[in-house]
């Protein structure tokens, strides 16, 4: 069974240029989340989605922040414009449902110069 | 709010050492108590889980126990071994939520050596 994909695996970009990241959650998944997770700290959820409505987004900065998950599959995580301190690791993960097992991609690095 | 505290890291054990990584949490209710493993160059796994007091969750070795009067959730191994080298991350979901959100703590590493 295929995992969760995410690309570009690494993103380099200067502060106030925007980003876009792609997420392809296992077949079958109605729950999918994004996760922010800085240097030495743990994952901190962005916004969840089920099927292709959202559950919680009250950790998602919307000023520069947005993302979507169109016919409940694919999602894409943008940040417009991107700051220094949004550098991370940004990592989706998806489960059957909301209180199922999640499982995560590898994660995008994202480094704001 | 809920949140979860582990031990800092990094912790260096040799080779067949008995491992023990602390894990506290603060929550209301009864959540869902969780340790995933981050091996290098790869991405989040669930190692473990226990859904209620006193349950003991447990793979490849591991184990925890859900304590609820103490309010933790550590993580033991009776034997490391070079290959369980990674960062583990203690996580909880908040079950009254209902919705699965994970919060995790910072993550301890674990370094074993021959």
């Amino acid at each position: 069974e295929a995992g969760v994909a995410q690309s570009p695996r690494y993103k380099i970009i200067e502060k106030r240029q925007s980003v876009a990241f792609w997420c392809n959650p296992i077949s079958g998944h109605a729950t999918l989340y994004w996760y922010q997770q800085i240097l030495g700290q743990g994952p901190k959820l962005l916004i969840q989605f089920q099927n292709n409505g959202v559950v919680d987004d009250s950790q998602l900065p919307k000023d520069r922040f947005s993302a979507e998950r169109l016919k409940g599959v694919d999602s894409t995580l943008k940040i417009q414009p991107a700051k220094l301190e949004d550098s991370a690791v940004y990592l989706c993960a998806s489960s059957l449902g909301r209180e199922e097992t999640q499982y995560f991609g590898p994660g995008t690095r994202l480094l704001v110069l | 709010g809920d949140s979860v505290t582990q031990m800092e890291g990094p912790v260096t054990l040799s080779e067949e050492a008995f491992l023990t990584i602390n894990c506290t949490y603060t929550a209301t209710g009864y959540p869902s108590l969780f340790w995933y493993v981050q091996y290098p160059g790869e991405g989040l796994q669930l190692l473990l889980k226990a859904t209620k007091a006193d349950d003991k969750g447990s793979n490849k070795g591991f184990e925890a126990t859900y304590r609820k009067e103490t309010t933790s959730f550590h993580l033991e191994k009776g034997s490391v071994q070079v290959s369980d080298s990674a960062v583990y991350f203690c996580a909880l979901a908040h079950g009254s939520s209902n919705t699965g959100k994970l919060i995790f703590g910072q993550g301890t590493t674990l370094q074993v050596k021959p």
